[in-house]
């Protein structure tokens, strides 16, 4: 089974709009972390917004928000009064870790969805 | 504060050759993962170095390996390259141990091409 399912590969999106990606996640470990980056075409990986599943408030980064409900295993990335410059490759990503270590098995990244914000 | 640098940026390699990538960590930090992402997929995990050594790693054969010098900068050895090699190889940098967020920092990549 996959870790971390991003179900939408695509989006089109009327600037100014706010946009909800989804992202939905397994793990059986209590300790994880959430993780969302941004990667325009030149392939940077951009880091947009952390959630950490003992954290019992959704994070919230500027225009980002993270929308995690645990129970469901989702962790949605809300992006308010989208932009043109938000065009790009967006990653879920989690890291599993327990009480010993810092996520030494790197993070586990979802296939993505290309948001396109269109004038 | 200076950011995670690679080089080269672009390579192109002939299968059976080897290959090393590198890549400069962020000012304080002293974890460095490499991560290789195939074209319209997510990375995937490779290794990660923490103070150098090699102290976690994904699913990839030991043609794939590593090392991390004293001032935490990282290289990536692969041997006997083939045609799936081809891809982005990105450097992320962090502050290893459990201090919570352990925020991966990415560099621009390394595209290498096998031909």
């Amino acid at each position: 089974a996959q870790k971390i399912t991003q179900t939408q590969p695509g989006m089109f999106v009327q600037e100014k709009e706010a946009v909800t990606l989804d992202c939905t996640y397994d793990t059986s470990d209590p300790s994880y972390g959430l993780f969302w980056y941004k990667q325009p075409s030149s392939g940077e990986m951009i880091f947009l917004i952390y959630q950490g599943s003992y954290d019992q408030q959704n994070a919230t980064e500027g225009r980002y928000s993270l929308n995690f409900q645990k129970a469901r295993k989702s962790a949605n990335l809300v992006i308010s009064a989208s932009q043109l410059g938000d065009s790009a490759m967006y990653f879920c990503a989690m890291r599993e870790g327990g009480e010993t270590g810092g996520g030494a098995d790197g993070l586990t990244f979802g296939k993505g969805t290309h948001l396109i914000i269109q004038p | 504060e200076t950011g995670v640098t690679q080089s080269p940026t672009h390579l192109i390699k002939t299968r059976g050759q080897q290959v090393t990538l590198r890549c400069s960590s962020q000012s304080g930090h002293n974890t460095v993962s490499w991560y290789q992402q195939a074209l319209g997929q997510g990375p995937q995990f490779i290794f990660q170095y923490y103070r150098e050594e090699e102290n976690g790693r994904g699913n990839f054969p030991p043609r794939f390996s590593g090392l991390q010098f004293p001032n935490y900068s990282s290289e990536l050895n692969v041997n006997a390259l083939e045609l799936d090699d081809s891809a982005l190889y990105l450097c992320a940098s962090s502050l290893g141990g459990w201090t919570g967020i352990n925020e991966q920092y990415f560099g621009p990549g390394t595209r290498l091409t096998v031909t």
